[in-house]
Formats: structure tokens, C-alpha cells, sequence
């Protein structure tokens, strides 16, 4: 089965922080996502990637960016962190084409203060 | 544009009782179409998805949908909920026109009652 690894559970950080979210898969999907999910709003699309060194805004991309340097990693960067940013992150990886459905991580709560 | 739409925000139960969850979608071409379940504080787990073929697909844990084309909607079952079922779910449809990205519906979070 692919699994997907998020490196935080859970995240504490102080408003004005930069804040790394790493995200790794272990069966060299080209397709990984960022998203976030807050009650009521249901999964937004933050940034989408189909291989290294390539990425897509989603739906809701502004204060964020991201990094693919190597297929299996895909990081999800707050540039300087804000209370609103608060939420669960949860990152997804798939198999290009094949609308196999995504595999998910177990998602990184963050805290920002 | 594509949407999907889970009418119910939250749905109580007896435990052994049956469920159905809800499901529309807005899709011009044939739709794939999957279930997902998130238990608290976890990532989301597939359940089960419909490509094409038998309307009725069989999924993990249990669970059921059906697919109908002509209602739109692909609602998910299961004949009798344990209390271990709490949970949100999520429904979500393939956009193809996207690579396949999916579109998800807001979630109906699932309450057993003992």
C-alpha cells in the first residue's frame, strides 16, 4: 500500500513564522496535493504538483508556497505565519491519470499564535 | 462548474441501525466518483469509488453506494453502524479535466448513538 508521511501531528508556532509542513510518499507518484480543511469549509486545495520542480496554485494559494526538489517530498511553506492559518493540512499523493483516488497522510495540526 | 453536495452536515444513528449518506453531484461527462472517511483527528481513508460498470460498488469497512445517473447522486450505505463508524465523511467526484483532481463535497460527520 503507498503511504504517505506527514512529519508533524501536531504544530505550535508564533505569528510572523516561517513554517515548513514536509509531506513524503513512498511510491514515486508524480501527482501530490496540499490541502487544508476547517470545519465547515470542507478540503481547499492549497497547491498541486505532477512532478519535481513543478507546482500549480489551487484554490486558495496566497500566503503559502511550495517545494518539489525530489518526486517523494512535496513541502508546503507559510511564509510568515498568521492566526487564520490555523487549521489541519493534510497532504495527498496519486498516481498520474488513472483517478485512482488519492492517498492521504494523517494530516498536521497547526497552531499559530 | 463542477460541485458536489452532501445535504446533511450531521447525521445521528443508533448503533445497528442502518445509514444512508447523501450525495449529489454536478458532472456534464460520466463521473468517478469516491467516498472517503476521516476518523477524528486522522488523515482521509478511501472507502470505496465507482468508475463505471455495476451501479452498486462494494467498499471496505462494511460499506455500500449506488450510483444513479439519473438522480445524480451516489449515496453511501451500510445495513447496520457500529459505534467505531463515527466519523466524517466525505464525498468527492474526479474532474478529469483537472488530471484528475477531486472535487469535494463539505462532508457529513456521523454521530452513533448507543
Amino acid at each position: 500500500d503507498v503511504k504517505v508521511t506527514q512529519s508533524s501531528r501536531y504544530l505550535v508556532k508564533r505569528t510572523g513564522e516561517k513554517v515548513f509542513l514536509e509531506c513524503v510518499q513512498d511510491m514515486d507518484h508524480e501527482n501530490m496535493f496540499w490541502y487544508r480543511q476547517d470545519p465547515g469549509l470542507g478540503l481547499r486545495l492549497i497547491y498541486f504538483s505532477y512532478d519535481v520542480k513543478m507546482k500549480e496554485k489551487g484554490d486558495i494559494p496566497e500566503g503559502y508556497s511550495v517545494s518539489r526538489e525530489k518526486k517523494e517530498r512535496f513541502s508546503l511553506i507559510l511564509e510568515s505565519a498568521s492566526t487564520n492559518q490555523t487549521s489541519m493540512y493534510l497532504c495527498a499523493s496519486i498516481p498520474p491519470g488513472t483517478g485512482y483516488g488519492y492517498t492521504f497522510g494523517s494530516g498536521t495540526r497547526l497552531t499559530v499564535v | 462548474a463542477q460541485s458536489v453536495t452532501q445535504p446533511d452536515i450531521h447525521i445521528t444513528v443508533s448503533e445497528g441501525a442502518s445509514l444512508e449518506l447523501r450525495c449529489n453531484y454536478s458532472y456534464g461527462a460520466t463521473p468517478y466518483l469516491f467516498w472517503y472517511v476521516q476518523s477524528p483527528g486522522q488523515g482521509l481513508q478511501l472507502l470505496l469509488k465507482y468508475f463505471s460498470g455495476d451501479t452498486l460498488v462494494q467498499g471496505i469497512k462494511g460499506f455500500e453506494a449506488e450510483f444513479k445517473r439519473s438522480q445524480s447522486s451516489f449515496n453511501l450505505r451500510k445495513p447496520s453502524v457500529h459505534w467505531s463508524d463515527a466519523a466524517e465523511y466525505f464525498c468527492a467526484v474526479a474532474d478529469m479535466d483537472s488530471n484528475y483532481q477531486l472535487i469535494w463535497g463539505a462532508g457529513t460527520k456521523l454521530i452513533i448513538k448507543p
